[in-house]
């Protein structure tokens, strides 16, 4: 069975753009996360999504959005970039309460 | 204080030998707890759910002290392959709800 897939696999954005990573869960998951890690630091929640809704938000600012769609796929957006939010974003799919990862998009800032 | 905390090494120990590594979290309320491993660049893979009882897989034990908040992860008799950051992952909230707090991670290294 395919794993959660991510993509891009890696993305070089100027300050100021928007950018739209994509995550397609693993096949019967109905749960999505995204997660960012910086270097040397573990990851941190943004959004958690459950049958479309939003079931939970982290600590992150309001340009920072995600959404779900009816075959449990997600996309997460991040407005006006910053230099900061250059890390490795993160998606996991879960159907009980253990979390899965993909292999993670690499968003570079400059 | 840090919501999980662990120690983040490095752990330098020969193939063969027993390692342990620790955790505590600071939220009493919350619901599971898991280990996962980093390997460089990679995504985190799960590798234990923790459980009060304890559970074993294989060369690696967990344990689980609620009381203390405390979480523990044993791996027996190192291999190689072993070396990688371990991440304490734990989940405050119940049911379909999910937000896996992480700590920072604790770096092994597995030496011949």
């Amino acid at each position: 069975d395919a794993g959660v897939t991510q993509s891009p696999t890696h993305l070089i954005k100027t300050r100021g753009q928007h950018v739209t990573l994509r995550c397609s869960p693993i096949s019967g998951h109905k749960s999505v996360s995204w997660y960012q890690q910086v270097l040397g630091q573990g990851p941190q929640f943004i959004f958690q999504y459950y049958e479309k809704e939003e079931r939970g938000r982290g600590n992150f600012p309001d340009r920072f959005s995600a959404r779900q769609f009816p075959n449990y796929s997600s996309e997460l957006n991040v407005n006006a970039l910053l230099l900061g939010d250059s890390a490795l974003y993160l998606c996991a799919s879960s159907l009980t309460n253990e979390q899965f990862f993909g292999p993670g998009t690499r968003l570079t800032v400059l | 204080r840090k919501e999980v905390e662990q120690d983040p090494g490095p752990f330098n120990v020969p193939e063969g030998a027993t390692v342990a590594f620790n955790c505590t979290y600071s939220n009493s309320a919350s619901q599971s707890f898991f280990w996962y491993r980093q390997d460089c660049r990679k995504e985190p893979k799960l590798l234990m759910s923790v459980y009060s009882s304890g559970n074993e897989d294989g060369r690696f034990t967990a344990q689980l002290n609620r009381a203390s908040q405390y979480i523990s992860l044993l791996i027996r008799d190192s291999k190689l392959s072993d070396s990688a950051t371990y991440l304490c992952v734990v989940n405050p909230l119940a049911g379909t709800a999910s937000k896996l707090t992480f700590g920072t991670g604790t770096r092994l290294q597995v030496t011949l």
